[in-house]
């Protein structure tokens, strides 16, 4: 059971370059998030998906999108990176919204744009 | 959310209990508290959470005062392993889920 993957790990970019993250989970969850954390802050949520085909903006969705196309999958997408965007990104899930539930989190991607 | 003040660092003898304050003075009836660590700079991890009520689990226990202003989470027996930031959270469950709203946490230092 691997739980919350997230690929790639580490990845550079160059400012205006495109790249997509991708989250994986195993779990049958049908609730997903993007966070980011900058050093020394904690974690801000960027967008969330509640179920298979829908996306929701969270906090600091600005400069990203995200798709939900399988129920396992939720990509989160830079179509022009920016220096800013230098992060540490982290992919959770949980099984509902509801009281009882956790959230799970991968083990985040470090992207760095130059 | 109701914002939650932490203090920025705390240590604890290994072994010993580590007792890990926070302030949520604008909690509100119907929002929890959920308490969170993250090691190394891993992703998160879920410890516990609760309304009112004390709460323990495998991990550790949660104390919520009366009032709900302010909650402690204990480790009982802490282990250099348990060396993490420890976030508190209040946060309502909505139909959007576990949109957690992280602030910076308090860094546990437990020391031989």
């Amino acid at each position: 059971n691997a739980g919350v993957t997230q690929t790639p790990k580490f990845r550079v970019l160059k400012t205006g370059q495109s790249m997509t993250l991708l989250c994986a989970q195993d779990m049958n969850h049908e609730y997903m998030y993007w966070y980011r954390q900058d050093p020394g802050m904690g974690l801000r949520l960027i967008h969330y998906s509640v179920g298979e085909g829908t996306t929701a903006k969270g906090e600091v969705p600005d400069g990203y999108n995200v798709s939900r196309l399988k129920k396992q999958n939720f990509l989160l997408g830079l179509e022009s990176a920016a220096p800013s965007q230098t992060s540490v990104y982290f992919c959770a899930s949980s099984y509902s919204g509801g009281v009882d539930t956790e959230a799970f989190f991968g083990q985040g991607t470090r992207l760095t744009v130059v | 959310d109701a914002k939650t003040t932490q203090p920025p660092s705390m240590d604890c003898a290994e072994g010993r209990a580590a007792n890990l304050p926070c302030n949520h003075s604008t909690i509100s009836g119907n929002e929890y508290v959920y308490w969170y660590r993250q090691i190394h700079s891993q992703g998160p991890q879920y410890i516990i959470h609760g309304l009112k009520n004390n709460e323990t689990n495998e991990m550790a226990s949660l104390i919520i005062t009366e009032d709900r202003k302010s909650s402690t989470l204990i480790l009982p027996h802490a282990t250099l392993r348990d060396t993490a930031v420890y976030y508190c959270i209040v946060t309502i469950l909505t139909g959007g889920g576990n949109k957690l709203t992280f602030g910076t946490g308090t860094q546990l230092k437990v020391e031989l």
